[in-house]
């Protein structure tokens, strides 16, 4: 079975200062999809981005970026200019058809 | 379009109780799916569906039963409560593909005492 690891339980960040949280992943599959999910206290879980692991180009959605090595399993998260509204728990996540692995979660902390 | 919904927010049952959380869409999705959230823990797979009339096994389906009579409503019933089951439940539905976002429901906290 697939795994996801977040190794950084907390971060924190001064505002308008880049942080980037990390994520690997244990997969024997060759085709699969990866995705950053934030969830705001609120606990509503929103999708930030999404990569397909055929692609080698690392998805960008604005200030949003990921650094995927595939050889490495690795799927970090880069969140440039960071703002208060980034504080969230933020989820790595994995899926092979419909079996969608999440990691535990890192609690990021942007200060004023 | 409200996209996903559940009902209820909240609920606290004693052990031995059963009880059913809804789920609604409106988006017209083929797939749906019921997730519990631990403290500490990301979310876990309980069951999903992948069109009206099917439901399938996830990562920790023991203790739950999903329905999916209609394609926009799947129904998970916890038959016997046990306190392990107190937990956050969300629920997901997204169109066929693999690529496509899973949209999320607002959750329903569950306390089992």
């Amino acid at each position: 079975a697939q795994t996801v690891t977040q190794s950084q339980p907390e971060m924190s960040v001064q505002e308008a200062e880049t942080v980037t949280l990390s994520c690997t992943y244990d997969t024997s599959e060759n085709n699969y999809y990866l995705f950053w999910y934030k969830q705001p206290p609120s606990r509503q879980m929103i999708l930030v981005i999404r990569q397909e692991a055929y692609k080698q180009q690392n998805a960008t959605e604005n200030r949003f970026s990921v650094n995927f090595q595939k050889a490495a399993k690795s799927f970090s998260l880069k969140i440039s200019d960071s703002q208060l509204g980034d504080t969230a728990m933020y989820f790595c996540a994995f899926m092979k058809q419909n079996d969608m692995r999440f990691g535990a979660g890192t609690r990021l902390t942007v200060k004023p | 379009n409200a996209g996903v919904t559940q009902t209820p927010k909240f609920r606290v049952l004693k052990t031995g109780q059963s009880m059913t959380l809804l789920c609604a869409q409106d988006m017209n999705h083929e797939y749906m799916y019921w997730y519990r959230q631990d403290p500490g823990m990301g979310l876990r797979l309980i069951h999903y569906s992948v069109g009206e009339g099917t439901t399938a096994k996830g990562e920790v389906p023991d203790g739950y039963n999903v329905s999916r009579l209609k394609k926009q409503n799947f129904l998970l019933g916890l038959e016997s409560a046990a306190p392990s089951q107190t937990s956050v439940y969300f629920c997901a539905s997204k169109n066929s593909g693999s690529y496509n976002e899973q949209f999320f429901g607002p959750g329903t906290r569950l306390t089992v005492l």
